[in-house]
């Protein structure tokens, strides 16, 4: 995952508005996905975006993407306490025998009241 | 609605003990992967499969083995445990078609005494 960068903590206060950043280095991504993951549990897409896109909007979520700078990033809006997680970012990565998923180290987000 | 089931979902074992981690998906999907996921590493591709009866090394592969007999089933075995394989297996599946988004288990949380 080292291709793919995240910081490894963030804490917001509740209502207050996130953002969680990540950065990729290979320029023929064409998928580029969120993933959460609360304690416990396995991964759940959140939300994806193709590399063509520069912003994707669904409900509290917004994913915007600078496809220049390699920069990824996840907004979430009015912040709850069920938004505690990890956070990982990923990209899709074709290789001769199949495309790859490739994750991030995640980010784990908490919420202080 | 059961998508990626795994089982175990926890199990501890000796050193030098084998056991096999069963994965098992219902929605008819062509690619299986199993990760391992340590704190501060993200998620590390193991094995992957492409399809029934094929299998390719991922990032991480060394003292494990896979199977893909039956389409629906991808086996991840330890032939020889050791502690440094203490982790959280994850095990995924996706369709076929580029890009889709991989759907996750919930993990079997392995310990090696």
């Amino acid at each position: 995952g080292e291709d793919v960068e995240q910081s490894l903590f963030l804490s917001v206060r509740e209502g207050d508005s996130s953002v969680i950043n990540c950065t990729y280095t290979d320029s023929s991504s064409t998928y580029l996905y969120w993933y959460k993951q609360e304690p416990g549990a396995g991964l759940q897409l959140l939300t994806y975006i193709f590399s063509n896109m520069d912003m994707k909007q669904d409900q509290r979520l917004t994913v915007l993407l600078n496809k220049k700078d390699k920069h990824l990033s996840l907004r979430i809006a009015d912040t709850q306490t069920g938004d505690s997680a990890i956070y990982f970012c990923a990209e899709s990565r074709f290789s001769s025998s199949a495309s790859k998923i490739i994750f991030g180290s995640g980010t784990r987000l908490s919420i202080r009241p | 609605n059961a998508g990626v089931t795994q089982t175990p979902k926890f199990r501890v074992l000796k050193t030098g003990q084998s056991m096999t981690l069963l994965c098992a998906q219902d929605m008819n999907h062509e690619y299986m992967y199993w990760y391992r996921q340590d704190p501060g590493m993200g998620l590390r591709l193991i094995h992957y499969s492409v399809g029934e009866g094929t299998t390719a090394k991922g990032e991480v592969p060394d003292g494990y083995n896979v199977s893909r007999l039956k389409k629906q089933n991808f086996l991840l075995g330890l032939e020889s445990a050791a502690p440094s394989q203490t982790s959280v297996y994850f095990c995924a599946s996706r369709d076929g078609q580029d890009n889709q988004p991989q759907h996750f288990g919930d993990g079997t949380r392995l310990s090696i005494l």
